[in-house]
């Protein structure tokens, strides 16, 4: 089973400044197979990028994602207050999806 | 656009079977994969399991003895069934649609359903 670490656990930022999260797979996941989801307390999560690097529909160019292998990341460029929530990133590989423990992103 | 909403008892005695529908809306359940995640109170995600075109399915192995995913297609419904749940089961429940856009994700989820495990 790959194993998700994320990275901080908690981001203190404010509006307007860059932040930049991190996921490492325990082995090397398929960038394919790599998501990003946003989550608001009582919410569903929301996914944001997939694959990797691709954002998902409606979702503001400000979100980025990037990376390869064991390490991958998320950057939003400027916050806005609306950003400020819990972060996760998945992956899928041997039929089997797996979450990280999420980075909070905290004003 | 697709809609999924969760449906069933909110509270579960231990040792019994905790029983989930999700009826999905602007979406035929035949196409795609239907999971099922829960979030424990203050925790993270973990996926349980997935079914597509309405037969095949695949489990976390983690609760594969506990548990079965079923579809009805004629209601468009796809279903949770856990078994000899304990407390550490209380979660809320979603249900979710696989990425249409790619593969390996989550494009669609329910709102959620707390499921309380206690006598």
């Amino acid at each position: 089973e790959v194993v998700l670490t994320q990275s901080p656990v908690i981001l203190s930022l404010s509006p307007g400044e860059r932040a930049t999260l991190s996921c490492r797979a325990s082995q090397s996941v398929t960038s394919s197979y790599l998501a990003w989801y946003q989550q608001k307390p009582g919410q569903a999560p929301r996914l944001l990028i997939y694959s990797a690097s691709r954002r998902a529909t409606g979702i503001p160019d400000r979100f980025s994602g990037s990376g390869s292998g064991t390490e991958y990341t998320l950057t939003i460029s400027r916050l806005e207050p609306e950003d400020f929530a819990v972060y996760y990133c998945q992956q899928y590989g041997d039929f089997l999806f797996t979450f990280g423990p999420g980075t909070k992103v905290d004003i | 656009q697709v809609q999924l909403q969760e449906s069933g008892p909110g509270l579960v005695k231990p040792s019994e079977t905790l029983s989930l529908t999700c009826t999905v809306s602007g979406a035929s359940i035949s196409l795609y994969y239907w999971s099922w995640i829960r979030q424990a109170p203050g925790k993270g995600l973990e996926w349980i399991g997935y079914i597509y075109k309405s037969g095949d399915t695949k489990y976390n192995p983690s609760l594969k003895s506990r548990v079965t995913i079923s579809a009805d297609t004629s209601k468009s419904q796809f279903s949770l069934k856990l078994r000899s749940v304990t407390a550490a089961d209380t979660a809320v429940y979603f249900c979710a649609r696989e990425g249409i856009a790619a593969a390996g994700n989550f494009d669609s989820w329910g709102q959620g359903i707390l499921a309380t495990v206690s006598s």
